[in-house]
């Protein structure tokens, strides 16, 4: 079974750093682009980057390119999303999604539980 | 970057009613379009990928069509668990965008 676990929720103040993981089970890990995808409360779904974990490859959207880190350990199956300095624009439910691909077509077939990031002083 | 342009952004339908939902591209993406939908506090489901492939599982009363830069997600007869949000989602040259999403309510 395919599975993406995300680490817990976090509550940071402005400045602050944090590591968001994502482990993959039940599949090649290498084999599959890993999305992370930001919701901010009472928003829509905004795609922040990919990465590949068999290369490293990774593609940022120019709204968050600089504004954080993705990155991958694939000896353990984990990706992680990072921020150097949190805002507490940056609240928000973080989801990472593996990208699926077939024979013309790319989608998100399967995500994490989601972790919440508060960011409050 | 392409824009993705959800219509109408709210959906106000009975239990029964027939619901299309539209997504245009700013510019050609072929068929590499998907469309979730999310409940409240729950984590996205992938429903079509395609334009027109329905996700296993997903019940038949879903559908995509559409190419280029238009497309729609029908749901034929709504269902009590079809409320929720719906997004579609582009996928061009390492880059994914997300439409606004569209909120079915109970009419």
């Amino acid at each position: 079974e395919v599975q993406l676990v995300q680490s817990g929720a976090e509550v940071k103040k402005p400045g602050e750093s944090l590591k968001i993981s994502c482990k993959g089970s039940g599949y090649s890990f290498t084999s599959n682009w890993i999305a992370w995808v930001r919701q901010m409360p009472g928003k829509g779904l905004e795609w922040m980057g990919i990465i590949h974990p068999g290369d490293f490859d990774t593609r940022y959207s120019p709204s968050f390119q600089g504004q954080v880190t993705i990155s991958v350990d694939k000896s353990i199956s984990t990706a992680y999303l990072q921020w150097g300095s949190l805002k507490a624009s940056d609240t928000a439910m973080y989801y990472c999604a593996r990208l699926d691909t077939g024979s013309g077509w790319y989608a998100l077939g399967y995500w994490g539980q989601g972790t919440p990031v508060t960011v409050s002083s | 970057d392409i824009q993705m342009t959800q219509s109408p952004s709210t959906l106000s339908a009975s239990v029964g009613d027939r619901v299309t939902i539209t997504c245009r591209a700013s510019q050609s993406i072929s068929s590499w379009l998907a469309w979730y939908q999310q409940k409240p506090g729950k984590v996205p489901k992938l429903l079509i990928y395609k334009a027109s492939s329905l996700e296993s599982g997903v019940p038949s009363r879903f559908s995509g069509s559409g190419s280029g830069t238009e497309f729609t997600l029908t749901i034929s007869s709504l269902q009590p668990d079809d409320f929720a949000t719906y997004y579609c989602q582009q996928y061009n040259s390492y880059s994914l965008t997300f439409g606004g999403g569209t909120k079915v309510e109970i009419k």
